[in-house]
């Protein structure tokens, strides 16, 4: 079953303009991750944020974590055409447990940023 | 960090008919694991590839629709068993030694 929401589900900007995404989750987790997916390909592994964590820089990407509210963003700064793709949250449980490493995804952003 | 890369990338099947999915790791992981990508959907986990042992499936998804190997650290593969047109979709593996999972670039499966 999926972890949560994204939102919003597409996204379209222009090239320079910065993009969010939102990710809001239900259960304790470990730490939550971001991927990107460029036209149904694979996923590419784009920042990792503990639970303990609240912000997390890199590059033009900046990731914050309230785990009070369960909830994440994914700031994309100065964005290009060539990062046009869809975004995922994922969600891993807390340590220790038989689910270590497994991913809850959720549902996904479309980002369009146009020249 | 882990390449991943799986063979084949994509196919196109007959329904009843299985197809097995290869999915190899540069280095040996901790974990392993099989996404199901549904048309136009985010990924749900298939099951965890278990290395010299049974693999673990979520609910819904059963060992005798989605067999799985893992002979050793670094190899795995998905068998999707008699194929029907619901089973049109990017199936993935992942990869990891600590908390961050890398992906394959997945293989995309049309039943006809």
């Amino acid at each position: 079953s999926q972890q949560g929401e994204e939102d919003p589900q597409a996204l379209s900007i222009q090239e320079g303009e910065n993009a969010t995404m939102n990710c809001s989750y239900k259960t304790s987790i470990n730490n939550l991750q971001w991927y990107r997916q460029n036209s149904g390909r694979g996923l590419v592994h784009l920042i990792l944020i503990r639970s303990n964590e609240r912000e997390k820089h890199s590059g033009r990407l900046r990731v914050t974590l309230d785990t009070s509210k369960k909830s994440s963003s994914l700031l994309i700064t100065a964005s290009r055409a060539a990062d046009t793709a869809s975004y995922f949250c994922a969600t891993a449980d807390e340590a220790g447990g038989t689910s270590y490493g497994k991913l809850t995804f959720g549902q996904g952003t479309i980002l369009t940023v146009h020249p | 960090s882990a390449v991943i890369s799986q063979k084949p990338s994509r196919d196109i099947c007959q329904r009843g008919t299985s197809l097995t999915i290869q999915c190899q790791v540069d280095s040996q992981v901790t974990m392993m694991f099989w996404y199901r990508q549904q048309p136009g959907q985010s990924l749900t986990l298939i099951a965890t590839a278990n290395q010299g042992s049974e693999a673990t499936y979520e609910s819904g998804f059963v060992i005798d629709k989605f067999p799985i190997s893992r002979p050793n650290l670094t190899f795995s593969t998905l068998t999707v068993s008699n194929m029907s047109p619901e089973d049109s979709s990017i199936y993935l593996c992942s990869g990891g030694q600590g908390e961050t999972q890398y992906f394959g670039p997945g293989t995309r499966l049309l039943v006809l």
